[in-house]
């Protein structure tokens, strides 16, 4: 069985300041993570995944996540937020088999930009 | 390359009445799954298919059917709709299955049950 929480269902950050939105998995096989981002009444987009290679993986638009065993985590940062990063973003674990769940998601974590 | 496709965009039916709804993967893809996202349960597995057949299920009830067809375009079929099955429909599709291929999604359908 797998399981995903995202700790924080909503966070509000400024224009040009850090980002931080946080993960933690639990994964019986060696698992692979994803982060996908949703924009309003649009489908979900990859940002970036991790597949065993190396711990820190960078994505698209300027976002990275560092992939931490030993605190099975896997937490999305960007350094500096920019207004069109404001969206829905999804932690999703799933096993190297994939697994009769199919991909796991976690419950989302809405992203505020102030100006 | 062309995204993944999903006809119709929105649609509204009936409690009691059938659905289906299409995707079309990304070309050379032949992995197709379909999520339901709604704001209570957040996104949830229905199925997967590879290759025409299914390979992996979530816990949903019967009346949730899909199949591949060999280009790998897929349908997803409810029956006798209940006010629940309100949901955006989402599907995605991957190279292969298999937990470290990326899945793509597509734009979703809009489904409103009344």
């Amino acid at each position: 069985a797998q399981s995903v929480t995202q700790l924080d269902s909503h966070v509000s950050v400024s224009e040009g300041t850090p980002v931080l939105l946080r993960c933690n998995y639990s994964s019986s096989y060696s698992p692979s993570l994803f982060w996908y981002v949703q924009h309003p009444n649009k489908g979900l987009q990859l940002l970036l995944k991790y597949t065993s290679a190396a711990t820190l993986v960078k994505g698209i638009n300027g976002f990275e996540a560092e992939f931490k065993k030993s605190e099975t985590s896997f937490h999305l940062t960007k350094p500096s937020a920019h207004m069109s990063d404001a969206a829905e973003y999804f932690c999703v674990v799933s096993s190297a088999g994939g697994g009769a769940d199919g991909l796991t998601f976690g419950k989302g974590t809405h992203l505020i930009i102030q100006p | 390359k062309a995204g993944v496709t999903q006809t119709p965009r929105y649609l509204i039916k009936t409690r009691g009445q059938q659905v289906t709804l299409s995707c079309s993967p990304i070309s050379g893809h032949r992995s197709v799954s379909w999520y339901q996202q709604t704001p209570g349960q957040g996104l949830q597995f229905l199925f997967e298919y590879f290759s025409e057949t299914q390979r992996n299920k979530g816990n949903f009830p019967g009346r949730f059917s899909g199949r591949q067809f060999s280009n790998s375009r897929s349908e997803m079929n409810v029956s006798t709709l209940e006010l629940g099955d309100s949901a955006l429909y989402l599907c995605a599709s991957r190279y292969l299955a298999g937990g470290s291929y990326e899945q793509y999604f597509g734009p979703g359908t809009r489904l409103t049950v009344t």
